[in-house]
């Protein structure tokens, strides 16, 4: 009973912005929405997070929607390394940091 | 960078062993994580902790057990092996509840 919902898969172009949706329609108030990554055979990294302003930092911007129920990790240059699952997380309380199934992203020359 | 240091990165036992997996962060976080991840089934919860000697029961404590006698070391027991608990196991911390947590690069157990 993921609270996410994310595209099973999608491909980028080395070079070009890669634009991930989430949608979470039932969030609640407190909880924040977080987005990791896993490369095969690694554990799972933190990209970023945010409750209802977009964020960015040196790996990606989050988009929120006014009305919280969705949003978009944007990966500004994707490159070859950025191929991995990216995951949109839920969590505002305790031990409830649900991984879904994620989206497999797949960058190409 | 935080670093979570997990001790295996594969391990082979056998069924009905006692297996320890060791956990250990550099960052003095406050809380730390287990979670077993299995295709389909995404990352499922364990055990966690929010402080030396603290323990709680996550989605699926049933044949583990955990101890934290350490602020910077969690350490996961199976305490006699079986089949079913052949999976990648991922250790994590956080500083505290509302910061993010950051994962080890796991263990992958077999047992066989």
């Amino acid at each position: 009973d993921a609270k996410t919902t994310q595209p099973t898969s999608m491909d980028c172009a080395e070079g070009r912005a890669a634009n991930l949706p989430c949608n979470h329609s039932t969030i609640s108030g407190n909880e924040y929405v977080y987005w990791y990554r896993q490369i095969h055979s690694q554990g799972p990294q933190y990209i970023i997070h945010g409750l209802k302003n977009n964020e960015t930092n040196e790996m990606a911007s989050l988009i929120i929607t006014e009305d919280r129920k969705s949003s978009t990790l944007i990966l500004p240059h994707a490159t070859l390394r950025d191929t991995a699952v990216y995951y949109c997380i839920l969590w505002g309380s305790w031990g409830k940091f649900q991984f879904g199934a994620g989206t497999q992203v797949v960058v190409t020359p | 960078d935080v670093k979570v240091t997990q001790s295996s990165r594969y391990l082979v036992k056998r069924t009905g062993e006692k297996v320890f997996l060791e956990c250990v962060q550099d960052m003095d976080h406050e809380n730390m994580f287990w979670y077993r991840q299995d295709p389909g089934l995404g990352l499922r919860l364990i055990y966690f902790s929010y402080d030396v000697k603290m323990k709680e029961k996550g989605d699926i404590p049933e044949g583990y057990s955990v101890s934290r006698e350490k602020k910077e070391r969690f350490s996961l027991i199976l305490e006699s092996a079986s089949t079913n608990q052949t999976s990648m196991y991922l250790c994590a911390s956080s500083i505290n509840s509302n910061q993010p947590q950051h994962f080890g690069d796991g263990t992958r157990l077999s047992i066989l």
